[in-house]
């Protein structure tokens, strides 16, 4: 069935380091990909998506290309802070246009600790 | 920016016993959904719901689970007789539209200790 593999954690990273949290995924059809983040004691956020093959999501400086090739979707950032502490969660959803996108399927996350 | 709502934030109950978690969706969504995390384990989907019925649902979401919309602000989880294996943190999300670049909006989750 479909699912999505990510690094383990934690990841423990000075201010101003690089990040790279590697993601792949197994996924019949044509998987929609998506970085979720859960800061402490708060929900589930979007962080970013691709929709399609050598998308690039991007926000708050974070980025992950859609690489059907490598069936892979890494989340980096240039440049971490401290409050970039969170747990990080790679997702896919296969739906077809129009279906519902509510069966994420998640990977397990990966703990990021920044450190001043 | 409005947000998903959950409550309680912590739920301790005994083995056996029924428990609703509770939800209140952002008010102009029309798509709910209930995932949960057990500890050191992925997050998985239980169960989405629109037009009051259930859409779709895992296979985890089996007959001692059930949800409801008993009014127009509200989206329950129910457990009918707790098992010590259902403890986790339960997530309710709620998004706007169906397809795949309507995001989904999750609450801060409660966490279900079933002793």
């Amino acid at each position: 069935g479909d699912s999505v593999t990510q690094m383990e954690g934690p990841v423990t990273l000075s201010e101003e380091a690089f990040l790279t949290i590697n993601c792949t995924y197994t996924a019949t059809g044509y998987p929609s990909l998506f970085w979720y983040v859960q800061y402490p004691g708060e929900g589930l956020q979007l962080l970013l998506k691709a929709t399609k093959a050598d998308d690039k999501g991007s926000n708050k400086g974070f980025e992950a290309t859609y690489r059907k090739e490598t069936t892979s979707f890494h989340l980096e950032k240039g440049s971490v802070q401290v409050s970039d502490s969170a747990v990080y969660f790679c997702a896919l959803t296969t739906t077809n246009y129009g279906g519902s996108q509510g069966n994420l399927i998640f990977g397990k996350g990966t703990k990021l600790s920044v450190k001043p | 920016e409005p947000e998903v709502t959950q409550t309680p934030s912590h739920q301790v109950t005994q083995m056996g016993q029924e428990v609703i978690l509770r939800c209140v969706p952002i008010s102009n969504h029309l798509y709910f959904y209930w995932y949960r995390q057990i500890l050191g384990q992925k997050v998985e989907f239980l169960v989405s719901f629109y037009n009051n019925e259930i859409s779709e649902k895992s296979e985890i979401f089996d007959d001692q689970f059930s949800v409801e919309r008993p009014d127009g602000s509200n989206f329950t989880l129910k457990i009918r007789s707790t098992k010590l294996e259902d403890s986790a943190m339960y997530f309710c999300a709620s998004s706007q539209d169906r397809g795949r670049n309507s995001p989904l909006h999750f609450g801060n989750g409660t966490r279900l200790t079933v002793t």
